[in-house]
């Protein structure tokens, strides 16, 4: 059974700073892996999408690699905004339509 | 284009009544699916459906029903609702295999 992780679970830094938030999963046989946005109350945003294929995706401030045979992805922010406060799902596609999730990172970004 | 709509966005139920919680879909997507949220559990698949007419169990599926008569719905029925069904729901879709997929905005039950 897949086992996704992600740590930290909760990071707290100031306005300006790159961080990097980590993802690692168990079953390295995937199609892809898909990093979420969600903010308090609402649903999830979806921000990149790595296919099992390929090494990293970038969308704006956003890279998202992996290493499929190590069984880890790394979200990696640059010059973090208090905008990005939010919690970051990573989820893995094992069977090509159901998804399995880590328990998510909370993040903090002081002004 | 709305994209994926949940229905309704907050629920109370009393133990042992039962409700559909509602999930529609313009974006034609073959692939749709019901995971549940809970604090310290993460979100899991709750059933799924391939295309109209097909659903299949995912991780947690007991004590929810689906069906999908139409490619844009798929609704969730809670036959007999209990309090361990306190959850926030969220639907998704996608177009299958390793595609991107979509969540709704939720839906928050609580059962008393």
């Amino acid at each position: 059974k897949q086992e996704v992780t992600q740590i930290p679970a909760a990071l707290s830094v100031p306005e300006g700073e790159n961080l990097v938030l980590n993802c690692s999963f168990t079953d390295s046989a995937i199609y892809n892996l898909q990093w979420f946005r969600q903010d308090p109350g609402k649903g999830l945003t979806s921000l990149l999408l790595i296919q099992s294929s390929q090494r990293e995706q970038t969308s704006g401030r956003l890279n998202a690699s992996l290493d499929k045979s190590s069984g880890r992805s790394t979200l990696y922010i640059a010059a973090s905004q208090p905008g990005d406060s939010a919690t970051y799902l990573c989820a893995v596609n094992n069977a090509g339509n159901m998804l399995t999730f880590g328990g998510g990172t909370r993040l903090m970004v002081k002004p | 284009n709305a994209g994926v709509t949940q229905t309704p966005k907050f629920q109370v139920l009393k133990t042992g009544q039962s409700m559909t919680l509602q999930c529609a879909q313009d974006m034609n997507h073959e692939y749709m699916s019901w995971y549940r949220q809970d604090p310290g559990m993460g979100l899991r698949l709750i059933h799924y459906s391939v295309g109209a007419g097909i659903t299949d169990q995912g991780e947690v599926p007991n004590g929810y029903n689906v069906s999908r008569s139409t490619t844009e719905d798929f609704p969730l029925r809670l036959l007999s609702a209990a309090p361990s069904q306190t959850s926030v729901y969220f639907c998704a879709t996608g177009r299958g295999g390793a595609y991107e997929q979509y969540f709704g905005p939720g839906t928050r039950l609580t059962v008393t």
